[in-house]
């Protein structure tokens, strides 16, 4: 099945520092990946849509300035989380998408928990 | 956007139980996925059933476009299926196309 890898798994940093987590497809070429943000208890928040190639489109209310997306090959996407602070502690979950005419599906990292002391 | 709600949100189980999870969208849809998310926050597909019926193991699905729900059954049920399922989908048209939009998921407990 198709395999998407994340790294690192969990991160402690403390506050004002930048963290970078990344995602790889392990064995299928994602022109598509995406990222979500979950808390405590609830679903998923899509943040971003990150495009292979091309600048990454962001959910309304999620500053591009503060998540930074790097989309630079088929297999790669990275997610930089600049100057973090306490409010930026999740759970970030990225996604990549297989698409082959109408078929479509989007299969998941298994997550990175960020916490900024 | 496409509005998703799911039922119930909370589901206590004996193991070897049957039970069913449903998921409503509020359009129409050209992808609908079903995830279990592990107690580890791993997200495991499950089944990608934008229409019709699948099988897999101790699981079905059945997805009624034109109708615009979809059932997750789960029958005898075991306490490593403890966890959230969530039903995410994406739209035809527009801004609604090209993402999925999650519903807030049906919390499972399986009780040995």
């Amino acid at each position: 099945g198709a395999v998407v890898s994340q790294h690192p798994s969990w991160v402690i940093c403390k506050s004002g520092t930048s963290v970078k987590i990344e995602c790889r497809s392990l064995d299928f070429q994602a022109t598509t990946m995406f990222w979500y943000r979950q808390f405590p208890k609830q679903s998923l928040m899509l943040m971003a849509t990150s495009n292979e190639g091309s600048k990454a489109t962001y959910e309304q209310g999620v500053e591009k300035d503060k998540f930074l997306i790097n989309h630079a090959s088929l297999t790669l996407s990275t997610l930089t989380v600049t100057s973090a602070h306490p409010e930026d502690s999740s759970f970030y979950i990225c996604s990549a998408r297989i698409l082959a005419g109408i078929y479509n599906e989007q299969f998941f990292g298994p997550g990175t928990r960020l916490t900024v002391l | 956007g496409i509005q998703v709600e799911q039922s119930p949100p909370d589901l206590i189980l004996q193991e070897g139980a049957n039970s069913t999870l449903r998921c409503n969208f509020s359009d129409s849809v050209n992808n609908l996925q079903w995830f279990h998310q592990n107690p580890w926050g791993q997200l495991i597909n499950l089944f990608y059933i934008p229409s019709g019926t699948k099988q897999n193991g101790r699981l079905s699905a059945t997805t009624v476009a034109t109708e615009r729900y979809s059932l997750l059954y789960i029958s005898s049920s075991q306490t490593t299926d403890s966890g959230v399922y969530f039903c995410a989908v994406e739209g035809w048209r527009g801004s609604t196309l090209g993402r999925l939009y999650f519903g807030r998921g049906t919390q499972l407990t399986v009780w040995p």
